[in-house]
């Protein structure tokens, strides 16, 4: 099973481009990438997942090299809003139904005014 | 829609007592889970449900059970609390199985105390 290594905090000035990497290097061929984040005190969200090609959605873009080796979570024009630790997955164990994501630390992001 | 909902938020309990939380959501997703959330480590899942009338242990089963009868509802009991258990406890749900393509997605927490 793939793991993660994430730096453990960064800093952003407000609205400017937060860009969040993610190691994988054991990532296997059929694995997703999934990013979730945290706001302090509530559920985690989901952000976005991608498993090759590059996606984006209202909330992020994911960009995944292509070796599948690393990835960045682009969040384009930082807010205050967006401190939270955010959570790169890929580590998933069990088959079929009884698969389980494995959580690490994550990074925990300052966007500073 | 409300997504995914707990009750209670907030919880104190003495030792030996026994509680039940609740997680509801609306999105018919068949899978739901119950995860713990403690300083300084990473969310655990506790027990998790493929589907109606399904339950299954996850990493840290011990002390708890749980039961899927509806498949909007996935209650978490605690038959003899103990204060190991105090903690954040994160109901989700996803319509697919985790690692396939498909976000969990979270309640706000239920933060109990056990004294």
């Amino acid at each position: 099973d793939a793991k993660t290594t994430q730096p453990p905090s960064m800093d952003c000035a407000e609205g400017r481009a937060a860009n969040l990497p993610c190691n994988h290097s054991t990532i296997s061929g059929n694995e997703y990438v999934y990013w979730y984040r945290q706001i302090h005190s509530q559920g985690p969200q989901y952000i976005i997942h991608g498993l090759k090609n590059n996606e984006t959605n209202e909330m992020a873009s994911l960009i995944i090299t292509e070796d599948r080796k690393s990835s960045t979570l682009i969040l384009p024009h930082a807010t205050l809003r967006d401190t939270a630790v955010y959570y790169c997955i890929v580590r998933v164990e069990g088959d079929g139904n009884n698969r389980k994501l494995i959580w690490g630390l994550g990074t925990s992001l300052a966007v500073n005014p | 829609n409300a997504g995914v909902t707990q009750t209670p938020k907030f919880r104190v309990l003495k030792t030996g007592q026994s509680m039940t939380l609740l997680c509801a959501q609306d999105m018919n997703h068949e899978y739901m889970y119950w995860y713990r959330q403690d300083p300084g480590m990473g969310l655990r899942l506790i027990h998790y449900s493929v589907g109606e009338g399904t339950t299954a242990k996850g990493e840290v089963p011990d002390g708890y059970n749980v039961s899927r009868l509806k498949k909007q509802n996935f209650l978490l009991g605690l038959e003899s609390a103990a204060p190991s258990q105090t903690s954040v406890y994160f109901c989700a749900s996803s319509y697919a199985a985790p690692g396939l393509a498909s976000g969990q997605y979270f309640g706000p927490g239920t933060r109990l105390t056990v004294l």
